[in-house]
């Protein structure tokens, strides 16, 4: 296992269309985070996932972002009818859970809407 | 005000100084993360801890628990530690993570 994947790595769309995202968990962490971060800020939290359950989501996340989890491996993050305050790196994150369980992070997607 | 603050923001040093980053929290957590994120954007854990001190490398990293407050210490630093440092506090009411914005530090050769 190679840690979390991500992909794609950079996506540039079109103001108004849909993009979806994708993150790869390290297979026997059951709890996946996805985050967004602007430039110059740290990470805000998006929403997270315990096996398949999605158990929190920020109030950031409007009615346009959805995620799953359908088996309780990879996720992914749909964000529909774009709008540019949506250009963001968008960052996955798993973990065995517990408090004693370091996070794994992957490379993140960053997202462009022009 | 932050739930999570850093100090400072931005630090330039040359090659060899000792680098102190802070770190402070206002709430309860249950662990405090360091993590190091280069100009591509990934991003590493250097450390977890929750008491004490933890040393790897040349990277010191301690937590006063009653103080609230974290520091990330680089002995004999390089260019190659030039990277924003992020701290991020794990809350003990649930597994969500509360992150600082982050010290953008550059090491000049």
């Amino acid at each position: 296992d190679t840690g979390v994947s991500q992909d794609p790595r950079h996506k540039i769309t079109k103001r108004g269309q849909n993009v979806t995202f994708r993150c790869d968990p390290i297979s026997e962490h059951n709890r996946l985070y996805w985050y967004r971060q602007t430039l110059g800020q740290g990470p805000e939290f998006l929403t997270y996932f315990q096996n398949e359950a999605q158990l929190e989501k920020s109030r950031l996340l409007s009615d346009r972002f959805s995620a799953e989890r359908p088996k309780g491996s990879f996720s992914t993050l749909e964000i529909q009818r774009t709008e540019q305050g949506d250009s963001a790196m968008y960052l996955c994150a798993s973990t065995k859970g517990g408090v004693w369980y370091g996070y794994t992070f992957g490379s993140g997607t960053r997202l462009t809407v022009v | 005000k932050n739930e999570v603050e850093q100090s400072p923001q931005n630090l330039t040093a040359q090659e060899g100084e000792f680098i102190t980053i802070n770190c402070s929290y206002s709430v309860g957590i249950s662990a405090l993360h360091w993590l190091q994120q280069h100009p591509g954007g990934g991003i590493v854990s250097l450390f977890m801890l929750s008491s004490g001190k933890k040393k790897h490398g040349r990277l010191i990293a301690t937590i006063n628990i009653q103080e609230k407050h974290s520091s990330l210490h680089i002995t004999a630093s390089h260019p190659r530690d030039s990277a924003v440092y992020i701290c991020a506090v794990l809350m003990d009411s649930n597994y969500q993570l509360i992150w600082g914005a982050g010290t953008k530090l550059i090491i000049k050769p």
